[in-house]
């Protein structure tokens, strides 16, 4: 597959429960992006990879997000003690530099429901 | 801090007639400008971005849009809507100068009716 792949495509969990959310960015892509898009919300950034490193976290919602990139490749989202705030349409992007005129290229997105 | 409006929530056009889909930008500095689409159940596609240059910029399946710097506007055309086009259209501006963060409007939602 060319395109960016993300994992699972629906994840429905109880309040107070963990989720880890799982992208799989073009391959040869340096920078990798994580955006929430919630109903009426719009899309909002949560956190950018350049490489293993986030020079940019500023977006996470609070301490229970946190987020790692293994081998400059695969990332995985953590949502922990998950409220139903948190419900959305997860995506994850990846361009294959991080300058700031390139072009993000999007994963299908995870949708959470938290019940 | 960087902004982007997105005026109108949905726009409702006749297929074969142009179409313009609005967006404001503020930012800082000078700006990178994007759109995308989304379809349903699926994640946003690239159609255009500014960078330098011509203030014209023509991207996939025949839109094309134009930047204004006085009017801070980047609104997005296609001279002859079709009935595929509908979708939901994002505009986004990143500030050349500072930070990584791709900011985005609201999405206008784009239906063409035959």
């Amino acid at each position: 597959g060319a395109g960016v792949s993300q994992s699972p495509s629906n994840k429905v969990t109880e309040k107070g429960k963990d989720v880890e959310l799982r992208c799989d960015p073009i391959s040869g892509h340096t920078a990798l992006y994580w955006y929430r898009q919630s109903l009426g919300q719009g899309l909002e950034f949560l956190i950018y990879f350049q490489g293993n490193s986030a020079p940019d976290k500023s977006g996470l919602p609070s301490d229970r997000f946190s987020a790692e990139r293994t081998g400059g490749s695969v990332s995985t989202l953590t949502i922990q003690r998950t409220q139903q705030e948190d419900s959305a349409v997860y995506l994850c992007a990846s361009s294959l530099v991080s300058g700031r005129a390139s072009e993000q290229f999007f994963g299908p997105g995870t949708r959470l429901t938290v019940l | 801090a960087q902004s982007v409006a997105q005026p109108e929530d949905q726009v409702n056009v006749a297929e074969g007639n142009p179409l313009t889909v609005k967006c404001t930008y503020s930012v800082s500095g000078n700006p990178y400008l994007f759109w995308y689409v989304q379809y349903p159940n699926r994640g946003l596609q690239f159609l255009l971005k500014y960078i330098t240059g011509d203030n014209l910029v023509k991207g996939s399946y025949g839109f094309e849009a134009e930047f204004n710097k006085s009017q801070t506007s980047f609104h997005l055309k296609k001279p002859s809507a079709l009935v595929s086009d509908s979708a939901l259209y994002f505009c986004a501006v990143r500030d050349r100068n500072a930070g990584n963060m791709l900011t985005f409007g609201g999405g206008t939602r784009l239906m063409v009716k035959p």
